[in-house]
């Protein structure tokens, strides 16, 4: 089992909304992460949660934030979102952050900010 | 700065065509992974190539990487429709790999298109 699921897969929300993008894999995997992408770019990291604490955000604005509540489990809390926001969220894990570690993502949601 | 470097960034070619994708880095690599993406979809990992002058193959495609380390090729042999898609390098420098500055980072992709 190679699966990382995300719910929902499509989201719209207005600027003035609070949701999450929830993530879940059952792999054993100590590491996981938040990608966003825009169309016909490549995804870019946002945040690195390693053993269940966030080891790494890339600068990424305070209307996303990131919560670990256990191995398994990886959400993405969205509040005040701006349209330029729109893209698709890729969450992703892997068994650590080793060397030759591989990454598997899920499907992402695909979000719209109105 | 781009820490991967992917050529070509778009190719159409025609069915059963032969096609090479590069990913160059003056970075080393503790290992290069190789993704296909569809429209709206998450991307999909092909192949893992982590040994310096490793040639790995999956079918029709073929994935080396360099001695140094620092980079890979993916090969298509006779090209299918199916195997449209955006293909993806993605790797973490050596020196982060492990510990709270992992990161693994992407290349700017391959958009392929094939024509039946």
């Amino acid at each position: 089992d190679t699966e990382v699921t995300q719910t929902p897969k499509h989201l719209v929300m207005g600027m003035t909304n609070k949701k999450s993008l929830k993530c879940e894999q059952h792999m054993g995997h100590r590491a996981m992460y938040w990608y966003k992408q825009k169309a016909k770019k490549p995804p870019e990291l946002m945040f690195v949660y390693s053993y269940e604490k966030l080891s790494i955000n890339e600068s990424v604005p305070s209307r996303f934030s990131p919560e670990c509540p256990n191995s398994s489990l990886l959400n993405l809390h969205l509040h005040a979102l701006q349209p330029e926001d729109s893209a698709l969220y890729l969450c992703a894990s892997s068994q650590d952050t080793g060397a030759g570690t591989e990454a598997f993502f899920g499907q992402g949601t695909r979000l719209t900010v109105v | 700065t781009q820490l991967l470097e992917q050529s070509p960034q778009f190719l159409s070619i025609q069915e059963g065509e032969n096609l090479t994708v590069y990913c160059n880095s003056s970075s080393v690599f503790s290992s290069l992974q190789w993704y296909r993406q569809e429209p709206g979809e998450g991307p999909v990992l092909l192949v893992t190539v982590v040994t310096g002058g490793e040639v790995k193959k999956l079918k029709r495609l073929t994935f080396q990487f360099g001695d140094a380390r620092k980079d890979s090729s993916l090969h298509i042999t006779a090209a299918q429709p199916g195997d449209t898609g955006l293909y993806l390098c993605a790797g973490a420098p050596a020196e982060n790999s492990g510990g709270s500055n992992y990161k693994l980072t992407f290349g700017k992709g391959t958009l392929l298109t094939v024509n039946p």
